[in-house]
C-alpha cells in the first residue's frame, strides 16, 4: 500500500533555532501534501496545504513566515519551524494524496517536536 | 462546511465486550466519512470509509460502521474488544472522496480493561 515517510520522528531543539521536518511519499506521486498539528489529547488541526511547484495555502491563524512549507517535488514536502519557541512544541503530522485525488489520505507517522 | 462530533473523550471497554464509538456529522453536501485509528506517537491509519456505496462498511481489525442519513451518524463498532484495540480513534468527514480537507472529530481514547 501507499506509504508516507516522515522524518525525523522526534526532535528536540533550543528556543530560537529552526527545525525542518520532511514528508516523503515513497511509492506514489503526491501532488498535494498536508500538514497538521496535534496538541496532546486533541484532534488534528490542518495547518496548510502544500501543492507541488506552487506556494502553500495556509489555514487561518497559521503564521506562514513561521511555518515555512516547501513542496519541491512530487514526492517531498518540508515544513520548517523557524525561530522555534516552547509553544511550538507539538506533534506534527503530514499526509499526502496521490495524483488522481481519488483515494483517501495517507498519513506519515508524525514528528514530536520539543522546544526547550 | 462539514464537521463531526464525537462525544466522550475516553471510552473504557472490557476485553471481549462490544466497542461502540459514536460519530455524528454535519454536512451541507452528501458526506464522505472516515474512521481513523492512531497509536501513541504515530500517524493515522485508515480503519474504514463510507463513500456513498453500501451503508454498512466493514474495515480492518474487525471494525465496521453504519451510515445512517436519517440520524446523521456513522458509529463505529466492533463485537469483541481486544487489548490491541487500545488507541485513539478519530471520525472525519469531507465533501468528496479525494478531498483532503478532512474535518476531524476530537477523538475517543479507547481503554481496554483485561
Amino acid at each position: 500500500g501507499a506509504v508516507v515517510s516522515q522524518h525525523p520522528s522526534r526532535v528536540i531543539c533550543k528556543s530560537g533555532t529552526s527545525v525542518k521536518i520532511e514528508c516523503r511519499s515513497l511509492d506514489f506521486q503526491a501532488t498535494t501534501m498536508f500538514w497538521y498539528r496535534q496538541f496532546p489529547k486533541q484532534s488534528l488541526m490542518l495547518m496548510a496545504t502544500s501543492n507541488e511547484g506552487s506556494k502553500a495555502t495556509y489555514e487561518q491563524g497559521v503564521e506562514k513566515d513561521k511555518f515555512l512549507i516547501n513542496h519541491a517535488s512530487l514526492t517531498l514536502s518540508t515544513l520548517t519551524v523557524t525561530s522555534a519557541h516552547p509553544e511550538d512544541s507539538s506533534f506534527y503530522i503530514c499526509s499526502a494524496i496521490d495524483r488522481t485525488g481519488n483515494s483517501p489520505l495517507h498519513f506519515g507517522n508524525g514528528t514530536r517536536l520539543t522546544v526547550t | 462546511a462539514q464537521s463531526v462530533t464525537q462525544l466522550g473523550s475516553h471510552v473504557s471497554v472490557s476485553e471481549g465486550a462490544l466497542v461502540l464509538l459514536r460519530c455524528n456529522y454535519s454536512s451541507s453536501v452528501p458526506p464522505y466519512l472516515f474512521w481513523y485509528v492512531q497509536y501513541p506517537n504515530q500517524g493515522l491509519q485508515l480503519l474504514l470509509k463510507y463513500t456513498s456505496a453500501a451503508t454498512l462498511v466493514k474495515g480492518i481489525n474487525g471494525f465496521e460502521a453504519e451510515f445512517k442519513k436519517s440520524e446523521t451518524s456513522f458509529h463505529l463498532t466492533k463485537p469483541s474488544a481486544h487489548m490491541s484495540d487500545a488507541a485513539e480513534y478519530f471520525c472525519a468527514v469531507s465533501a468528496n472522496y479525494g478531498n483532503n480537507r478532512l474535518a476531524f472529530g476530537k477523538g475517543n481514547q479507547v481503554v481496554v480493561i483485561p
